[in-house]
């Protein structure tokens, strides 16, 4: 089973949609959770952090489900803009790097 | 701020032939690092230091090295460039490795893609 694993889409969905990704990760012992956003041919940008509680930010809304190990990314009132590949991002415990999905991409179309 | 900026943005290799990827950042971050990003994969840790004097092996180091003599500087060297290291490299910064907090996420430079034939 592979580390960190999202499915790849790509999903395409109409502008003022309601779009939602999950991804898995294989270590219980992992701490941290983050999303990043990666625009075609461009770095990846800190989308967010993940927190226990769940999170939001703006249309953004993060949850964490540590007893089924997986994290999901909801996406409201979906904008043309948000039109990128989306990686899952999480960090085990101590001194270890983090781990990167591969990613799922998003294409919102008018 | 620049920020991380690595250096070159494009680089054609010959198969054998040496290279050395730039980068620098001047955001007095500790912690550098270095991931190679193949079409349609995540990010691979090539290398990563921890502050100057330090590296250490990340996921891919072979057919690799690093240096870092500097808290700004981390350059990637490629001794004998091969096809399996076409791909897209991307130098990361942080502050420490605590990413946890909002305020240390990974800064990325905007990438060198490498073709080697």
């Amino acid at each position: 089973r592979k580390e960190v694993e999202q499915d790849p889409g790509p999903f395409n969905v109409p502008e003022g949609a309601t779009v939602a990704f999950n991804c898995t990760y294989s270590n219980s012992a992992s701490q941290s959770f983050f999303w990043y956003r990666q625009d075609c041919r461009k770095e990846p940008k800190l989308l967010m952090s993940v927190y226990s509680s769940g999170n939001e930010d703006g249309r953004f809304t993060a949850q964490l489900n540590r007893a089924s190990q997986y994290i999901s990314l909801l996406i409201r009132d979906s904008k043309l803009s948000d039109s990128a590949t989306y990686l899952c991002v999480v960090k085990h415990s101590g001194n270890t790097p983090l781990v990167f999905g591969k990613g799922t991409r998003l294409s919102v179309i008018a | 701020n620049a920020g991380v900026t690595q250096t070159p943005k494009f680089r054609i290799l010959k198969i054998g032939q040496s290279m050395t990827l730039q980068c620098t950042q001047d955001m007095n971050h500790n912690y550098m690092y270095w991931y190679r990003q193949d079409p349609g994969m995540g990010l691979k840790l090539i290398y990563y230091s921890v502050g100057a004097g330090i590296t250490d092996k990340g996921e891919v180091p072979n057919g690799y090295n690093v240096s870092r003599s500097t808290t700004e500087d981390f350059p990637l060297r490629l001794e004998l460039a091969a096809p399996s290291q076409t791909s897209v490299y991307f130098c990361a910064s942080s502050y420490d490795r605590r990413t946890e907090i909002n305020n240390s996420p990974l800064h990325f430079g905007n990438g060198t893609r490498l073709t080697v034939t």
